[in-house]
């Protein structure tokens, strides 16, 4: 069982919105603003898409973007595209772990 | 350009012990914690433990606490993680990463253990 709870998959028609949340506790994404986002293809390695809850590293589209509200971290990508069909984890600063946890995946459907 | 190149695969049997390899280079390696994240086949990602070459200060996951070693050389800007009796269990595919702030991955090292 993974710290951070993320649905199992989400999915959505080219050119909509979607959001994952990432729900986590008060010692984790509740406290602390070090909150990443992964998108992984299959075979392939991880590739950051959002660190501190809402930058986004260069060269990542601005339809990603990321926020958390309490206990809960969201992905948005807007505008959705073929290409973004992948697993999307997050992963948080956590005061009593590694200190690092993710949560379990989430598979993005482009339908 | 900050990069974190991961020595090669591995074909290990159970029982054989392995140090696998992670060197940073672009940045104060001294300064940034580092950590390695275990993925099973089909499966999400764990963090198994992170250490501060400052300090060499460990931190491991309960699941991989007793289970492995993360060890680090900073006059080589190289972290290790060491198993000293591999399970066919431990076959996966492993990264580092160096994960505070804008975080940075290397390419991964894929562990096959099989008699």
């Amino acid at each position: 069982q993974s710290a951070l709870t993320q649905p199992a998959s989400v999915s959505g028609s080219p050119g909509q919105s979607i959001t994952i949340s990432c729900t986590g506790t008060s010692n984790d994404i509740g406290t602390y603003n070090y909150v990443s986002w992964y998108q992984q293809h299959p075979g392939k390695a991880p590739k950051l898409m959002i660190y501190e809850v809402s930058n986004r590293p260069s060269g990542v589209s601005n339809r990603f973007s990321g926020s958390t509200s309490g206990n809960t971290a969201s992905l948005s990508i807007s505008g959705l595209q073929a290409e973004d069909e992948a697993n999307y984890y997050c992963s948080s600063y956590a005061r009593i772990s590694t200190p690092w946890v993710f949560g379990g995946g989430t598979k993005l459907t482009v339908l | 350009e900050v990069q974190l190149v991961q020595s090669g695969a591995e074909v290990k049997k159970p029982g054989e012990s392995l140090k696998i390899s992670c060197q940073g280079s672009g940045y104060n390696f001294t300064n940034h914690w580092i950590g390695w994240v275990r993925q099973m086949p089909g499966k999400g990602l764990e963090w198994m433990g992170t250490i501060y070459p400052g300090d060499s200060d460990t931190r491991y996951s309960p699941s991989f606490q007793g289970q492995v070693i993360i060890s680090v050389d900073k006059s080589a800007s190289t972290a290790y993680l060491h198993w000293s009796s591999l399970r066919a269990s431990d076959s996966a595919m492993y990264y580092c990463a160096r994960p505070f702030g804008r975080a940075y991955w290397g390419q991964g090292t894929l562990v096959t253990v099989s008699s």
